[in-house]
């Protein structure tokens, strides 16, 4: 079964550091987005990404925030300066068809220190 | 934007009981509804959905049902097992680029 690929599963940064968090998305899809989760909390969305530009955002991704789609394969997101309330695992995913059917990668989990 | 409220927030069954999670959304739009089962430290992963023009879904011990007039849908699960104790999120998807998760609820089956 195909699957979205994070790289790495664990980073752990220093406050005021850059960080890039890596995607694979599945190859047929069209659609990809970025999550993340607080422990013990809800999954929150960040940022929706279609047709090389990003469709929509929420008011969590600031200008802290980006996200590249630099080839045909990967899909990253950077957090410019990290905070410590950046610390949370970071999900993307990805769809065929809009939002339905989304299929999340195994997660990265940001520790920022 | 779309508010998704979930509850219980925590449900502990006996094994061969069944479970029922709740979930209400508020815009009147959506019209896709998935669950997604999340296992301590690993990935949701979507275990069953639900789309607009239909008012209930079952795949084996798992069912959801949705009523729009009222704008909730329900996920039932018979029979528990073990296996079956996780985080269970709802969602709902107002447009093409996103869904809103609930808050989601601890499920514990107790052997």
């Amino acid at each position: 079964e195909p699957e979205v690929t994070q790289t790495p599963s664990h980073q752990v940064t220093q406050m005021g550091q850059e960080v890039i968090l890596r995607c694979v998305p599945i190859s047929n899809h069209l659609y990809f987005y970025w999550y993340r989760q607080i422990l013990g909390q809800k999954v929150e969305f960040l940022v929706s990404f279609y047709n090389n530009e990003i469709s929509e955002k929420s008011e969590i991704f600031d200008d802290q925030f980006s996200v590249e789609r630099p080839d045909g394969s990967n899909f990253t997101l950077k957090i410019r300066s990290t905070k410590l309330e950046d610390s949370a695992m970071y999900f993307c995913a990805s769809s065929e068809q809009g939002s339905e059917g989304y299929t999340f990668g195994s997660g990265t989990r940001l520790t920022v220190v | 934007g779309e508010n998704v409220e979930q509850h219980p927030s925590t449900l502990s069954v006996q094994e061969g009981d069944s479970a029922v999670i709740k979930c209400t959304y508020s815009d009147s739009a959506s019209n896709y509804f998935p669950w997604y089962k999340q296992e301590l430290g690993k990935r949701p992963q979507l275990i069953i959905d639900i789309r607009s023009n239909v008012g209930e879904k079952k795949d084996q011990r798992i069912a959801v049902t949705l009523n729009k007039t009222a704008k909730h849908f329900s996920l039932h699960i018979t029979e528990t097992q073990p296996e079956d104790s996780a985080v269970y999120f709802c969602a709902a998807r107002s447009n093409d680029y996103k869904l809103s998760f609930g808050a989601g609820t601890t499920v514990t089956v107790r052997a």
